[in-house]
This record gives structure tokens, sequence and C-alpha cells, in this order.
């Protein structure tokens, strides 16, 4: 079966810090790789999507970059967080057009 | 960016009634529209696809229909449990490409 590990589940940063997260799926091969934002009061928000290795999409400018450097590995990055990075991330896969989207389990940031 | 609307925005009902609630988005270019069922503390767990104008899907006391020519979608639960209790999310996705735009969501308390 297939399964999506995210990490780390909560993560304190200072403001103008660096940030990583890791999400991997297992499970499935090509799958379709999400990062969403939660931020207080607000709906879920597509940050990137990635179709492919290598292939990364944008929805929202900003501070965040998003890399897929293997098939069932997405990373969120930033060189410098901001205060309005905070939020609640999710990473979620998919297998196709009309498949329905698997999350994992999130990672809270807090922005000091 | 897509237009949806999720109503009510929170509903408290007692454990044993019916409720149901509805998701809004433009018709234009439709494509699918997904249903989410996302508990506290837990990621969010996929309900339902939908595709076809006229479309009803049905997971055990959940369903949902779909009307695709005006734009809207409606989430049924019957028999409302404690368990039932959670921020049930939409999300139309519209054209070819893989992206949803989610609703903020209804948040569902059902009371023992």
């Amino acid at each position: 079966s297939q399964t999506i590990h995210q990490w780390p589940a909560t993560l304190v940063q200072p403001v103008g810090s660096p940030l990583s997260l890791e999400c991997t799926v297992e499970g499935t091969s090509n799958p379709n790789l999400y990062w969403y934002r939660q931020a207080a009061g607000r709906g879920l928000q597509l940050l990137f999507y990635s179709v492919g290795i290598g292939q990364i999409s944008s929805e929202v400018p900003q501070n965040l970059s998003a890399s897929r450097p293997q098939d069932r590995q997405f990373i969120l990055s930033s060189k410098k967080l901001l205060l309005s990075d905070s939020g609640f991330y999710l990473c979620a896969w998919s297998g196709g057009a009309v498949q329905p989207q698997h999350f994992g389990d999130g990672t809270r940031l807090s922005i000091l | 960016i897509l237009n949806v609307e999720q109503s009510p925005q929170s509903l408290h009902v007692q454990e044993g009634d019916s409720t149901n609630f509805t998701c809004s988005f433009p018709s234009s270019n439709f494509y699918a529209l997904h249903w989410y069922r996302w508990e506290t503390a837990k990621s969010p767990e996929a309900l339902f696809v939908m595709t076809l104008n006229g479309d009803e899907k049905k997971k055990g006391r959940i369903s949902a229909t779909l009307n695709t020519k005006e734009g809207y979608s409606y989430l049924y639960i019957k028999g409302s449990q404690p368990e039932d209790s959670a921020t049930y999310l939409c999300a139309p996705r519209a054209g070819s490409n893989y992206k949803l735009t989610f609703g903020k969501g209804t948040l569902l308390t059902v009371n023992p």
C-alpha cells in the first residue's frame, strides 16, 4: 500500500533562518506531488505541484521554493523565512487525473 | 484563481440528526470536484471525486451530489454521529491541470 511521510511534525524557526521540509511517498511510482499551506483563519492554499522529477509549478509568488530530486521525494525550502511563512504545511500525492489526493500528517511551522 | 464558497461555515447538530452542506464553484471549464474530511489532529481524508453532472456518490452514511451546469455540490450526512465531527472541504478542479482550489470548509460538530 502507498504511504506518505512528512517531517518534521513541528518546527520553530527565527525570522531570516532557512527552511527545509521533506516529504516522501512509498508504494507508488511517478506520483503527482503537492505542497499546501494553511495560514491562520484561511483555507488550504496550493503552493507548488510537480508531475515529474525536476518539474515544479509554482502557484503563489513567495520566498519559498520546491524541488523534486527523486521520483518520490518533494522538498519545500526557503533561504530566509518571514513571519508570514508561519502556518501548517501539508504534502500530498495523487495517482492520476481524477484520483484523490492523499495527505501527509503536516508540519506546524512557527516563525519567531 | 477559482472562487469556491462553502456554506455554512460551521454547523452544530445533535447525534442522529441528518445534515447537509453546500459547495459552490464556477461552472465554466469544470473538470472534477473533490470532497475531503479533515478531523482535528489528523490529515485530510478523501471522501469523493466527482466528475459527471448529476453524479451521486455514497460512502456509508455520507453521500454527495454534483451539478456542474449550475456549479454546486451537496454533501449529506445521514444520522450524524460524534465521530463525524470534522471540517468538510470541497475542492474543484478546472481544466486539465492538476490544481485543486480548496474552499474554507464547513466545520461540523455533532453533540452526543
